[in-house]
């Protein structure tokens, strides 16, 4: 099975900086068939179910402001808050749909410094 | 309206079982995968399971195998996990959740509203 580790936990970061999370995966989840990666990130405000950010790992669902962006391939990826803003506050979940058993990153929660 | 709507909350005894519905409708159904994602209280999301209703064919988590049973019903677009011998740290907001391998229209986002299972 495929173990999705995120770092760091939590972070706080200053209204209109930069904010950075990790995401590792404990196998590739790169598809050479079609050059994509099988990964995802969402976003979940308390109450609410998640919002799926990026998907491919660096396409922007359809409404996400550009300041969400993605990196990456492979195992290791990055997701970027360009400049925060204070409806951002939530936690963030990468999930591979790479193969079965799917999997999400434990969470990385996100505050204002 | 393309949505993915959810039966009510549950309050179930430990040992029983519990149905969780999820209709989905404005062409979600049929040849997508639908997930069962659950979160227990103030921890992370986690895959329990997927069906292609097209196909019948679930897939579980093996943490889930022996007591998750995910089935379809196309005639009402109509996804429903049922857990056995419920036990406390079930307890859990259960969504249901669309792969994202394909749009419908120009979104791939689409999630149940979630129900929450309180074991008892």
């Amino acid at each position: 099975d495929i173990v999705m580790t995120q770092s760091p936990d939590s972070l706080a970061v200053s209204l209109g900086e930069r904010a950075t999370i990790d995401c590792r995966s404990s196998q590739s989840v790169f598809s050479s068939s079609n050059n994509k990666n099988y990964l995802a990130w969402y976003q979940q405000r308390p109450g609410q179910p998640p919002k799926l950010l990026l998907y491919w790992a660096s396409m922007r669902e359809s409404g996400v402001p550009d300041r969400f962006s993605g990196s990456g391939s492979g195992t290791d990826f990055t997701l970027t808050i360009s400049s925060l803003q204070a409806e951002d506050v939530a936690v963030y979940y990468c999930h591979q749909y790479y193969n079965t058993p799917q999997a999400f990153g434990q969470g990385t929660k996100v505050e204002i410094k | 309206q393309v949505q993915m709507v959810q039966s009510g909350a549950e309050v179930k005894k430990p040992g029983s079982s519990v149905k969780v519905s999820c209709e989905a409708s404005g062409g979600l159904f049929s040849t997508y995968g639908i997930n069962w994602v659950r979160q227990a209280p103030g921890q992370g999301l986690e895959w329990m399971g997927r069906i292609i209703p097209l196909l019948g064919l679930p897939k579980y988590a093996q943490k889930f195998q022996d007591r998750l049973t995910i089935t379809a019903d196309r005639s009402t677009s109509t996804v429903y996990m049922e857990l056995s011998s419920l036990r406390s740290d079930d307890t859990a907001v259960y969504y249901c959740a669309k792969d994202v391998l394909e749009p419908v229209g120009a979104s791939r986002d689409y999630w149940g509203q979630g129900t929450l299972v309180t074991v008892s």
